[in-house]
């Protein structure tokens, strides 16, 4: 089955505390990118990937840290993170290569609470 | 710089109620996608819909409608007779063409609410 699933689904966590939030993709898509929910303001990219050791800030990546060190996998690295990081992530990866479907596929999310 | 806007913010009706959730998008590319997403209480994202700039024809899924009108650059979303089941938060979103356009601008959301 085609997916994108991410790891760990909560996470309860303390200010300073470094944690990684994993996401993965069977889909053999080039393009992987992080974004955040909060409400009222919709969903915003944190981290995008265009393809293995090509990584890019979105419109919100202070705090933030991403790898692509394999084309399956785009890790989120929060190094100190504070509660003004509490949100819902999710994952996203889309195929860009031509001739193949232009729409993102979204992991099921990452609640996370930082005390 | 793109921008959506969903100005209703939440909206409640009856069952077997018709109801349109507006959006209103800003973006200086000539050729760009627009697409609908729902997030059901669980809270994934699913998909429903992905238009190209480039094709004006509405487009029917069973309950669903959705209307592009480019000239008001608006892409509106209809459910025609409601369900509880509808119960969401649905967001609009936009991104730009092709590998560098891959970016998603999401507006705000609206939660519709569907009462039995």
């Amino acid at each position: 089955e085609a997916q994108v699933t991410q790891n760990p689904r909560y996470l309860i966590t303390v200010t300073g505390k470094k944690l990684t939030v994993t996401c993965s993709q069977n889909m053999n898509h080039e393009y992987m990118s992080w974004y955040r929910q909060d409400p009222g303001l919709g969903l915003r990219q944190i981290y995008y990937s265009m393809n293995v050791e090509v990584t890019d800030k979105g419109d919100v990546p202070e705090g933030y840290k991403v790898s692509r060190k394999e084309k399956r996998n785009f890790p989120l690295i929060l190094e100190s993170p504070s509660p003004n990081q509490t949100s819902l992530y999710f994952c996203a990866s889309k195929a860009t290569t031509s001739g193949r479907r232009e729409t993102q596929y979204f992991g099921p999310g990452t609640r996370l609470l930082v005390l | 710089a793109q921008k959506v806007t969903q100005a209703q913010t939440e909206i409640s009706v009856v069952e077997k109620e018709d109801v349109t959730l507006d959006c209103v998008y800003e973006t200086r590319d000539t050729t760009y996608y627009l697409f609908w997403y729902k997030q059901p209480p669980s809270g994934e994202l699913v998909f429903l819909i992905r238009r190209n700039s480039f094709d004006e024809q509405n487009e029917i899924s069973g309950r669903y409608s959705w209307n592009f009108q480019k000239s008001t650059s608006s892409f509106n979303f209809t459910i025609t007779a409601s369900q509880v089941v509808d119960s969401a938060v649905y967001f609009c979103a936009l991104s730009g063409w092709g590998a560098s356009g891959s970016r998603l601008t999401f507006g705000e959301g609206t939660q519709l609410t569907v009462n039995p």
